[in-house]
């Protein structure tokens, strides 16, 4: 069975620019979820979707946004990037937001 | 009080100790509880899940404290490949679905 996978691995943008993140989650699970991890800090919480809903949104500013494709895959869009965003983000998934919750590889965005 | 917080440690101890590290969380209403593997760079992966008073899997045993909101991980003869930051890990909603809350990790670093 396939895991969760991410793409790309690495993401190097500059300042200003726009990040798309992608995830593909494990067959049958619906929710994704998707989280930060900046150098030294924990996982902070981003967003969480199941069913092509948002169900939860971290404390995170509105530049970052996503969504969830009716095959439950999903994207992370993270616009007018700043030099704080430099961190690997990770997407794990789940049956309907039951645990427990699989993680990807994840994403390294690194900015410029 | 943080919702999950945890020793960061690092924790040096030699092969074949037996090590514990200590969780507490400030959400009375959780009911489930998991303790995750990190490795550097790397995604976190489930270690064990905690529903009741406690598990065990092999040698690694979690226990839960629910009056005093504590939850701990004790790995017995310690082997090289342990090393990694383990993370205490409780679901945002007071029962087992949804996003989860991240502990800090505690670094464990096992020498020969």
């Amino acid at each position: 069975e396939a895991g969760v996978t991410q793409s790309p691995t690495h993401l190097i943008k500059t300042r200003g620019q726009q990040a798309t993140l992608r995830c593909s989650p494990i067959s049958g699970h619906t929710s994704v979820y998707w989280y930060q991890q900046a150098l030294g800090l924990g996982l902070q919480f981003l967003l969480w979707y199941d069913e092509g809903e948002e169900r939860n949104r971290g404390n995170f500013p509105p530049r970052f946004s996503g969504r969830q494709f009716p095959n439950y895959s999903s994207e992370l869009n993270v616009n007018a990037l700043e030099l704080e965003d430099s961190a690997l983000y990770l997407c794990a998934s789940s049956l309907q937001g039951a645990q427990p919750q699989h993680f990807g590889d994840g994403t390294r965005l690194s900015i410029l | 009080r943080k919702e999950v917080e945890q020793d960061p440690g690092p924790f040096n101890v030699p092969e074949g100790a037996t090590v514990a590290f200590n969780c507490t969380y400030s959400n009375s209403a959780s009911q489930s509880f998991f303790w995750y593997r990190q490795d550097c760079r790397k995604e976190p992966k489930l270690l064990m899940s905690v529903y009741s008073s406690g598990n065990e899997d092999g040698r690694f045993t979690a226990q839960l404290n629910r009056a005093s909101q504590y939850i701990s991980l004790l790995i017995r003869d310690s082997k090289l490949s342990d090393s990694a930051t383990y993370l205490c890990v409780v679901p945002n909603y007071g029962g087992s679905q949804g996003n989860l809350i991240f502990g800090k990790g505690t670094k464990l670093s096992v020498k020969p």
